[in-house]
């Protein structure tokens, strides 16, 4: 049983940039979330996904955009690129938002 | 807004022996959820426990268990007899019970676990 698969592993771009990022949730899940995890931080959650729509949404700017497909996978989009965007993305899967949430590995995107 | 506090940036233990973890939260809920996760160098963040706020009982997951207190807004993780796969970054969240609100994480800012021989 496949968990949460997210690509690319590491990314590096320049400033101004636009990046994105893909996550297949777990078999059975429909429910995405992304996390932006700084170094040495916690997670902070940017936003969640159901049915192809956002449902909720952290405190980051418009820059950063999303989408869920009909098989339930997702992109983040984060559009001009700052330094302060180089974290590690974390893509999370859940049934529904009420259960348990399955993370993937991460992303580590550099800006530079 | 929830927020989660570790107070202890970095903890040390040898194997075999016994460590706590503490993570206190803020909330003006009632109904929640708690979770430790660990986060290894492989980056992924993995559940190691989980608590409910109603129940009364703490959760136990073989080697790893925790302290709940409600009233006072804690919630520590104690791992016996330590192994070195345990060394990681632990992280404490928290989740709303309410469907109707925010079903999100929030996480605070992590210990990182060291075992020793």
């Amino acid at each position: 049983d496949a968990g949460v698969t997210q690509s690319p592993t590491h990314l590096i771009k320049t400033r101004g940039q636009q990046v994105t990022l893909r996550c297949s949730p777990k078999s059975g899940h429909d429910t995405v979330s992304w996390y932006q995890q700084a170094l040495g931080q916690g997670p902070q959650f940017i936003f969640q996904y159901y049915e192809e729509e956002e449902r909720q949404r952290g405190n980051f700017p418009d820059r950063f955009s999303g989408h869920q497909f009909p098989n339930y996978s997702s992109e983040l989009n984060v559009n001009a690129l700052l330094l302060g965007d180089s974290a590690l993305y974390l893509c999370a899967s859940s049934r529904r938002a009420l259960y348990g949430y399955t993370f993937g590995s991460g992303t580590r995107l550099t800006v530079v | 807004a929830q927020t989660v506090t570790q107070s202890q940036p970095e903890m040390s233990v040898q194997e075999a022996e016994t460590v706590t973890l503490s993570c206190t939260y803020d909330t003006s809920e009632s109904d929640y959820y708690l979770f430790w996760y660990k986060q290894p160098p492989s980056r992924q963040m993995i559940l190691v426990i989980r608590q409910e706020a109603y129940k009364q009982q703490n959760a136990t997951e073989n080697r790893f268990s925790v302290n709940f207190q409600k009233a006072a807004k804690s919630f520590s993780l104690k791992i016996s007899d330590s192994q070195l796969g345990d060394a990681a970054m632990y992280f404490c969240a928290y989740r709303s019970a309410n469907p109707g609100t925010a079903s999100k994480l929030t996480f605070g800012t992590g210990t990182r676990l060291q075992v020793t021989l």
